[in-house]
Formats: structure tokens, sequence, C-alpha cells
């Protein structure tokens, strides 16, 4: 079954520094997508990176930067340069491409916290 | 740019009240979803769509219809609400049914069912 692992319930970051916030996936087929999403106090889900599976580089916006390891099927979100404005819930996520749903699979998120 | 549209943000209804939670995209997306946010549940698929005219069902959809008679809208039914649907609901749009880096979500709408 797919299934989406985050094993940080939640984490603290001085402002300024660098975090990793880890995602383990589990999935037989060989053509998915992954996402971070952050959902800051205020609700909404705000989408962050993507990375395909067939994708050669790690993809990078901003900040953001996502250390895809296929073969140990992690894809570790990293932020850079924290800002006290990070602070909110992170989900990782999956999408099948073959399913017929075209479901996101999400993890139990992890809760960072910038620290001033 | 709009984006996602929700409304409303905030509802409490009866139990057994009906209601209908709106979401709109203007990106000419052809796959639409809902899902709801429980606590130690992470967000499950409600309903989805992958055109105009064309709805099915995703991992809990018993109390709720869906409907998609344009490619801009899809609006959630409750059809008699129950305590059990307190949540947050989440309307999302992508493309397609296979699109990678095109999911956006709206920014939910906050339901209590007394």
């Amino acid at each position: 079954a797919q299934k989406i692992t985050q094993t940080q319930p939640g984490m603290f970051v001085q402002e300024k520094e660098a975090v990793t916030l880890d995602c383990t996936y589990d999935t037989s087929d060989p053509s998915y997508g992954l996402f971070w999403y952050k959902q800051p106090s205020s609700g909404e889900m705000i989408f962050l990176i993507y990375q395909g599976s067939y994708d050669q580089q790690n993809a990078t916006e901003g900040r953001y930067s996502l250390n895809f390891q296929k073969a140990r099927k992690s894809a570790n979100l990293v932020i850079s340069a924290s800002q006290l404005g990070d602070s909110a819930m992170y989900f990782c996520a999956m999408r099948d491409f073959r399913s017929n749903t075209g479901k996101l699979i999400f993890g139990q998120g992890t809760t960072l916290q910038v620290k001033p | 740019n709009a984006g996602v549209t929700q409304t409303p943000k905030f509802q409490v209804l009866k139990t057994g009240q009906s209601m209908t939670l709106q979401c709109a995209q203007d990106m000419n997306h052809e796959y639409m979803s809902w899902y709801r946010q429980d606590p130690g549940m992470g967000l499950r698929l409600i309903h989805y769509s992958v055109g105009a005219g064309i709805t099915d069902q995703g991992e809990v959809p018993n109390g709720y219809n869906v409907s998609r008679s344009t490619t801009e809208d899809f609006p959630l039914r409750l059809l008699s609400a129950a305590p059990s649907q307190t949540s947050v609901y989440f309307c999302a749009s992508s493309l397609d049914l296979a699109s990678g880096n095109t999911i956006y979500f709206g920014e939910g709408s906050w339901l209590t069912v007394v």
C-alpha cells in the first residue's frame, strides 16, 4: 500500500539556520510525484515544491529544496535561512500518476517552530 | 489571480441540516477534488472530478454529494449533516489527473455540526 511517513511530529530551528524535514514514502509504482505543502496557523494549504519520480535533479524553489533519494525512498524538505514566518505545519504528499483517482496521500505532518 | 476559491470559510450547522460548500477555480483545471482534514487522520479524499459532467467517489464519500456542471465549479453538498462531519474541508484542483506540479488548494472551510 502507498504510504507517506513523517517521523518528526515537531521541530525547532533557530532563525536564519537551515532545517531538514524528513519524509519517506512507500510505493511500488515507478511513476509518482512528491509534494510538500505548508499549513500555517491560519489553515490554508500552500504548495511549496514538487519532485517527479523521473526527475533527474533535485527540485528547488527559492529557499526550499527537496533532497530526493529515490533508492532510499526519501524526499526530505530543506528550508534554508529560516524565517519566523516559516513556523507552520508541513505536509509531505505523494500522487500516484497511474491511479485513476488523482488522490494525494499525505503524511501526518511536522510542526516547525522557528525561534528568534 | 484568484486560484481556488472556497466559500464559506466558517459554518455552524445543526444535525440534520443540509448545506453546500462552494469551490471555484479560474485556472481552467480539469481535475478538482474535495478533501477533509481531521486531527490524527490527515487529509482524506471525499470526491473528485476529472472534468465537467464526470464525478467519482474517493475514500470517504458517505454523506456527501458533488456535481460538476462546469469546468470552474465543484460544489460539495452535505445532505444531512452529522457531528462526524465536523472537519476542515479543502477543495483542490490540478490541470488534469496526472499533473505533478500544479495541485492547488483553496483556503479551507471550517465546518462545525452541533
